[in-house]
């Protein structure tokens, strides 16, 4: 167990649907960071998240969108799902936003979120 | 913005060494990482490097060189549990975060 908490494990859904992926980071972690990998892919950084607020953003589709709660868990917003959108999505966190030359800067990812459009 | 290229695949013998690549160009830089993916399941951080040099845990060692963006993973006596995915990422300045190369798919065979 990485300490990096994901729900669900496993879900299937409809074209056009929308669904929330959950993450609750380690303890002590304020950052989150969110990935897709689709089949055979690499990780695709989407978007991460410092103390709540938004650090830096990547290639991130206008139909998804995410938040950092004042607790520090963070959810993953999907809508108008497309067949495309099938993929593992995974959460991590780490302890700094990043930007310091420290080992604190190691990711530890969840067990993931395998979404399926069908 | 970051480019990182890796190896798409590799294949090694059981008890082997294999030497894994990376290259990256990036703006700002604060650390590579070496991560272990066995497919479906989550990365798994194997290494860091911030300063030139060799950086040994046991089996696994990285190297890096910052004036020549290359870094490698060595891996030493090869076992078929090693056969998995090894992903290279560096973390650049804020904004630039924690990008992740293409990986390597290692097989190792018997």
């Amino acid at each position: 167990d990485s300490g990096v908490t994901q729900t669900p494990k496993h879900l299937i859904t409809a074209t056009g649907q929308r669904v929330t992926l959950r993450c609750s980071p380690r303890s002590g972690d304020l950052s989150v960071y969110w990935y897709q990998q689709s089949l055979d892919q690499g990780l695709q950084f989407l978007i991460q998240y410092y103390n709540g607020e938004e650090r830096a953003k990547g290639n991130i589709l206008e139909r998804f969108s995410a938040q950092q709660f004042p607790d520090l868990h963070s959810e993953l917003n999907l809508s108008s799902l497309e067949l495309g959108d099938s993929a593992l999505y995974f959460c991590a966190s780490s302890t700094t936003g990043g930007g310091a030359k420290t080992g604190a800067n190691v990711l530890t990812f969840g067990a993931g979120s395998r979404l399926t459009v069908l | 913005g970051q480019n990182i290229d890796q190896p798409t695949e590799m294949t090694a013998t059981e008890g082997a060494i294999v030497q894994i690549n990376c290259t990256y160009q990036t703006s700002g830089f604060n650390g590579l990482f070496w991560y272990q993916q066995h497919a479906g399941e989550a990365p798994t951080f194997l290494s860091y490097n911030v300063l030139d040099g060799l950086e040994e845990k046991g089996r696994f060692s990285s190297f890096l060189s910052r004036s020549k963006g290359y870094s490698y993973l060595l891996l030493k006596e090869l076992q078929m549990k090693d056969s998995a995915s090894y992903l290279c990422a560096v973390s650049g300045n804020y904004g630039q975060n924690f990008v992740f190369g293409p990986g390597t798919r290692l097989s190792v065979l018997p």
